[in-house]
């Protein structure tokens, strides 16, 4: 079945990095993007940025801009996102969701959708 | 940076009612908007695309509307399992909403 399994948990001190991995499975890898959410604890979805599978183009949001990287590993079908700097306020559960294009009847695209969702890596930042 | 303001952000209704959520953009979006539905402790799930397409496998009690700046998620005649928070995003930059908690009266 399509899915998408994420790393274990993480405990970091402020300063450091985090990588995460986004491991697919059940569906052509390089056909979707990936995109990146996360959630401090008590708190709102937050979006983080998306990277295209196919080409490798990244859209990150502007306030992580410079600290987080996006990549994937098509042979493993394994995506990446990677967080410096690390402060307290980045202590969130990190998803990564498939990100789906769609179109209408005339092949007119219409938006997208994070329809297929990992099951969340909890990192957390203290000293 | 487009803005998503949901109202309300708390709502208490009971099995049976019918619910009514609103997305309000700072600037116009389209159709460019998403909902989702997440329960306590798990990954979120789409619900609509397109601002009012259902997402495949998604009951057709919800639904939703609009354009522009104004959209809302519909529930029709609400289940145990649909309480939850809900979510609007706009698809230009990503932005969500600051979510609605949908509590069982």
């Amino acid at each position: 079945q399509v899915q998408l399994v994420q790393s274990g948990a993480e405990v970091k001190k402020p300063g450091a990095s985090v990588k995460v991995s986004c491991k697919a499975s059940g569906y052509t890898f390089t056909s979707y993007g990936i995109t990146w959410v996360r959630q401090a604890p008590g708190q709102g979805l937050e979006w983080m940025g998306w990277i295209s599978v196919f080409n490798g183009n990244t859209n990150y949001t502007q306030k992580l801009q410079g600290r987080v990287t996006m990549t994937t590993d098509t042979s493993t079908s394994t995506a990446y996102m990677e967080l410096r700097s690390l402060r307290s306020d980045d202590t969130a559960v990190y998803y990564c969701a498939r990100r789906t294009n769609y179109y209408d009847s005339s092949s007119y695209y219409i938006g997208y959708g994070m329809d297929v969702w990992g099951q969340g890596t909890t990192v957390t930042v203290s000293s | 940076d487009i803005q998503l303001t949901q109202s309300p952000s708390f709502l208490s209704a009971s099995v049976g009612d019918r619910v009514t959520i609103t997305c309000r953009a700072s600037q116009g979006v389209s159709s460019y908007l998403a909902w989702y539905q997440q329960k306590s402790g798990n990954a979120p799930k789409l619900l609509i695309y397109a601002a009012s397409t259902l997402q495949s496998g998604v009951p057709s009690r919800f639904s939703g509307s609009g354009s522009g700046t104004e959209f809302t998620l519909t529930i029709s005649s609400l289940q145990p399992e649909d309480f939850a928070t809900y979510y609007c995003q706009q698809l230009n930059r990503g932005t969500f909403g600051q979510g609605t908690k949908l509590e069982i009266k």
